[in-house]
């Protein structure tokens, strides 16, 4: 299956520290895709990175990826309440689609 | 630019009922896709239309017929409702070769089959 599979399912950590997630697939990508989905809402995209590309920053959010592993890391660095929310990979082959894991519910605590 | 909106925002059907939900974006995007979203099973495609003219299936694309209205609109229908399609309905759109190949969720439709 071309799923990423995210890890934790659920994590639970305290405002200020940092929140990592992983992600691991099975086949070949052209990219991999982070989305941020708040409680009710739609999903909202967060940031991709190419499979030539090794790591990508965006404020708070870093991002790796070793293909060899076929495996990439969200960290959230300095995490506030704001950030509870579900997080989505999405793997993208050789098609126009993209295929989704299930997702890691992360909550942040005051 | 209101990004993706999706009509209606909840709807409850009987069995065997039919309905048609509505998605429209306003971004020029060539592609648009439906997904459904059910507990503990992440997103799954169930079609997709790279462009106007044009719409293939996804992962789960039985029970469901779409429509690629023109660029602007995408519609899922469902002929006859049953109880296994209540989830929550998300319709997205993309620009490949403009926007980075990310896509852009609309708020979702949740339904609701008794």
């Amino acid at each position: 299956s071309q799923q990423g599979e995210e890890d934790p399912q659920a994590l639970s950590i305290q405002e200020g520290e940092n929140a990592t997630m992983n992600c691991s697939y099975k086949t070949s990508i052209n990219n991999l895709q982070w989305y941020r989905q708040n409680s009710g809402r739609g999903l909202v995209h967060l940031i991709l990175i190419r499979s030539n590309e090794r790591e990508k920053h965006s404020g708070r959010l870093r991002v790796t990826l070793d293909t060899s592993k076929k495996s990439s890391s969200l960290l959230i660095t300095a995490s506030r309440a704001a950030d509870t929310a579900s997080y989505f990979c999405a793997i993208r082959g050789g098609s126009e689609k993209l295929v989704f894991g299930k997702g890691t519910k992360l909550t942040v605590n005051p | 630019n209101a990004g993706v909106t999706q009509t209606p925002k909840f709807q409850v059907l009987k069995t065997g009922q039919s309905m048609t939900l509505q998605c429209a974006q306003d971004m020029n995007h060539n592609s648009m896709y439906w997904y459904r979203q059910d507990p503990g099973m992440g997103l799954r495609l169930i079609y997709y239309s790279a462009s106007e003219g044009t719409t293939d299936k996804g992962e789960v694309p039985n029970g469901y017929n779409v429509s690629r209205l023109n660029k602007r609109e995408f519609s899922l229908r469902l002929e006859s409702a049953a109880p296994s399609q209540t989830s929550v309905y998300f319709c997205a759109s993309s620009e490949v070769r403009s926007r980075g190949e990310t896509q852009y969720f609309g708020p979702g439709t949740r339904l609701l089959v008794l």
